[in-house]
């Protein structure tokens, strides 16, 4: 992707409610989207991915998020969340190996009880 | 859960001081990335191989920094001359290739230049 936005630097929720996080992407073709978690002292962890085909794709945890070429869009959400959630998530995309993963700044999700 | 060993941990140098850190992709995959994740959460692309050659690299990394992925040894990312600005946590990351996109990460090595 040429470019990766994810609006939302923090995000504050209760535990058990609903969580989304939006990710808009900018690229002349539909590149491959990636969202990834950050625990703090990790590294990056793949909770879904999109290549083509049913715009809602389901990943680890609970977590799924929709493609929308029209919107140039591609949210996370997550129907009830847990304590556990908190961490910072990242919208990537991919058009070719060579030019490698492009990523958001992330949005840190805190979740409170 | 990746299986990309990144080492070490932690790693603190003076200015001016060599710093190298090593990375073990997941068996199999041939493609392998090297990230820069700075303070502000902003990724930068340092280089990328496959099959232990390069396939892009930045300005940057032709500079000061110098990588290589031999067959049969682990990758590594070297700094030859480290600078205040240089600290960040770099991550390493593999991929299948071109079959399947996935890009799995390690968890990194957090450089701190004093």
């Amino acid at each position: 992707a040429q470019s990766v936005t994810q609006p939302d630097a923090r995000v504050t929720v209760s535990e058990g409610a609903s969580l989304q996080l939006r990710c808009k992407y900018s690229s002349s073709v539909t590149p491959y989207l990636f969202w990834y978690v950050q625990y703090p002292r990790q590294g990056l962890q793949l909770l879904l991915k999109y290549y083509s085909g049913d715009p809602v794709v389901q990943g680890v945890n609970g977590f799924e998020a929709e493609f929308s070429k029209s919107n140039s869009s591609f949210h996370l959400r997550k129907a009830s969340v847990h304590w556990s959630d908190s961490a910072v998530y990242f919208c990537a995309g991919l058009n070719n190996y060579a030019q490698g993963l492009t990523f958001g700044l992330g949005t840190r999700v805190s979740v409170f009880p | 859960n990746s299986k990309v060993i990144q080492t070490p941990r932690y790693l603190v140098k003076g200015q001016g001081q060599k710093a190298k850190m090593r990375c073990i992709p997941e068996k199999g995959h041939p493609v392998v990335f090297w990230y820069q994740q700075n303070k502000n959460n902003e990724f930068k692309f340092l280089i990328n191989f496959q099959n232990q050659e390069v396939l892009q690299q930045i300005d940057m990394t032709e500079k000061r920094f110098s990588a290589e992925c031999p067959s049969n040894s682990p990758c590594s990312l070297e700094i030859q001359s480290s600078e205040a600005g240089d600290s960040a946590l770099y991550l390493c990351a593999s991929s299948p290739g071109q079959a399947n996109t996935e890009v799995f990460f390690g968890k990194g090595t957090r450089l701190t230049v004093v």
